[in-house]
């Protein structure tokens, strides 16, 4: 299984402030994905980074790719309300095929 | 891309009965995927629906408990059968569109409480 493992398992912050999410995983990937779930309703793709980058930006967001320690991170700055939601992680084999989620990490951003 | 439409949004049912739910998407996709999120949890995958043949199951997932359709490559169903209140989930069907770098589409969500 290379099943994504993420901490902190729940995270609490106040609004402006940025949040961290680690995701740990056990083999070679092709790449790793990060989603959003909003209240139990269906994941959003957040962002993608393939095994051959080491870092990647959209808008608010930026993640890390450390394949020697089978790990990343996802940076959300200047957090908001609205950015309260459950964070995974996702990786894909070799094919990009057979996605495994990470537990999730519960995000609360307090205004 | 690819935009779907899931149903129902939630429901609650008697143990003992069954539940078919509904995923529908815009466009012609070869992979659709059905998973089950238990309380508090992360994504567990339950089958991959084929087009013109029998669903893949994961292990510990049966086909007598989860009936899977996939009658053509826009629409499958996945019927949660002799339902107890271990069932109690939200369950999501996803899709893939192809390719090394593709990401997962979501339909909303059911939530399913079985009492």
């Amino acid at each position: 299984s290379q099943q994504g493992e993420e901490d902190p398992q729940a995270l609490s912050i106040q609004e402006g402030e940025n949040a961290t999410m680690n995701c740990s995983y056990k083999t070679s990937i092709n790449n790793l994905q990060w989603y959003r779930q909003n209240s139990g309703r269906g994941l959003v793709h957040l962002i993608l980074i393939r095994s051959n980058e080491r870092e990647k930006h959209s808008g608010r967001l930026r993640v890390t790719l450390d394949t020697s320690k089978k790990s990343s991170s996802l940076l959300i700055t200047a957090s908001r309300a609205a950015d309260t939601a459950s964070y995974f992680c996702a990786t894909t084999d070799n094919y990009g095929q057979n996605f495994v989620f990470g537990p999730g990490t519960r995000l609360s951003v307090l205004p | 891309s690819a935009v779907i439409s899931q149903k129902p949004s939630r429901d609650i049912c008697q143990r003992g009965t069954s539940l078919t739910i509904q995923c529908q998407v815009d466009s012609q996709v070869t992979m659709m995927f059905w998973y089950r999120q238990q309380p508090g949890q992360s994504l567990t995958l339950i089958a991959t629906a084929n087009q013109g043949s029998e669903a893949t199951y994961e292990s510990g997932f049966v086909i007598d408990k989860f009936p899977i359709s996939r009658p053509n490559l826009t629409f499958s169903t996945l019927t949660v059968s002799n339902m107890s209140p271990e069932d109690s989930s939200i369950y999501l069907c996803s899709v893939t569109t192809g390719g090394a770098d593709t990401e997962a589409f979501f339909g909303q969500g059911t939530r399913l409480t079985v009492v």
